[in-house]
């Protein structure tokens, strides 16, 4: 069974606006990453963010991480149509399996 | 640099037969790992090999086997296919233990079972 959860699992939004997206993990983590898939392709890793550490940024991109509630949230600011994609955060410790949620499928309307 | 690649891209077999699946790793990683993902889901871990040898391993049948080799390109086997192996097969590989955190992915092979 798949440890993490996306939520909301599809997200549609306007060009220009921003998008946010949640993820919550049940077990202990020493990082947390978010990927982004298009159209069923392979993986493109986004960002990585440490269990000790709150927020990170990358570009248009901005993630949390609560450990005390386990769950992490991605936002990605002034969206573009290249950004329609299906976003997964998978929770890792080291060099361990990464676990998967079932993903948010984002559209991005021109 | 090459990432990671992975061939074939797309491969159809019928129910029964057997299927090798191909992946080289980012140059200067040496740690494989497959997942299965099924249409509409995230990636399943399937195993995971490291100095030739399966450290890890989820919950998959032995008809779900692989091999590492000394240059740590992986293949992936599945014997007696059936319908519901039908997915896209996902490599990755990372760096040594204690080193960077991050898994990449290659861009998968994409498995029809009929």
């Amino acid at each position: 069974s798949q440890q993490g959860e996306e939520d909301p699992q599809a997200l549609s939004i306007q060009e220009g606006e921003n998008a946010t997206m949640n993820c919550s993990y049940k077990t202990s983590i020493n990082n947390l990453q978010w990927y982004r898939q298009n159209s069923g392709r392979g993986l493109v890793h986004l960002i990585l963010i440490r269990s000790n550490e709150r927020e990170k940024h990358s570009g248009r991109l901005r993630v949390t991480l609560d450990t005390s509630k386990k769950s992490s949230s991605l936002l990605i600011t002034a969206s573009r149509a290249a950004d329609t994609a299906s976003y997964f955060c998978a929770s890792g410790r080291g060099n361990t399996p990464l676990v998967f949620g079932k993903g948010t499928r984002l559209s991005v309307i021109a | 640099d090459a990432g990671v690649t992975q061939s074939p891209t797309h491969l159809i077999k019928t129910r029964g037969q057997q299927v090798t699946l191909r992946c080289s790793p980012k140059s200067g990683h040496d740690t494989v790992s497959w997942y299965q993902q099924a249409l509409g889901q995230g990636p399943q871990f399937i195993f995971q090999y490291y100095e030739e040898e399966e450290r890890q391993r989820g919950n998959f049948p032995d008809r779900f086997s692989g091999h590492q080799f000394p240059n740590y390109s992986s293949e992936l086997n599945v014997n007696a296919l059936l319908l519901g192996d039908s997915a896209l097969y996902l490599c990755a590989s990372s760096s040594p233990p204690g080193l960077e955190e991050t898994q990449y992915f290659g861009p998968g092979t994409r498995l029809l079972v009929l």
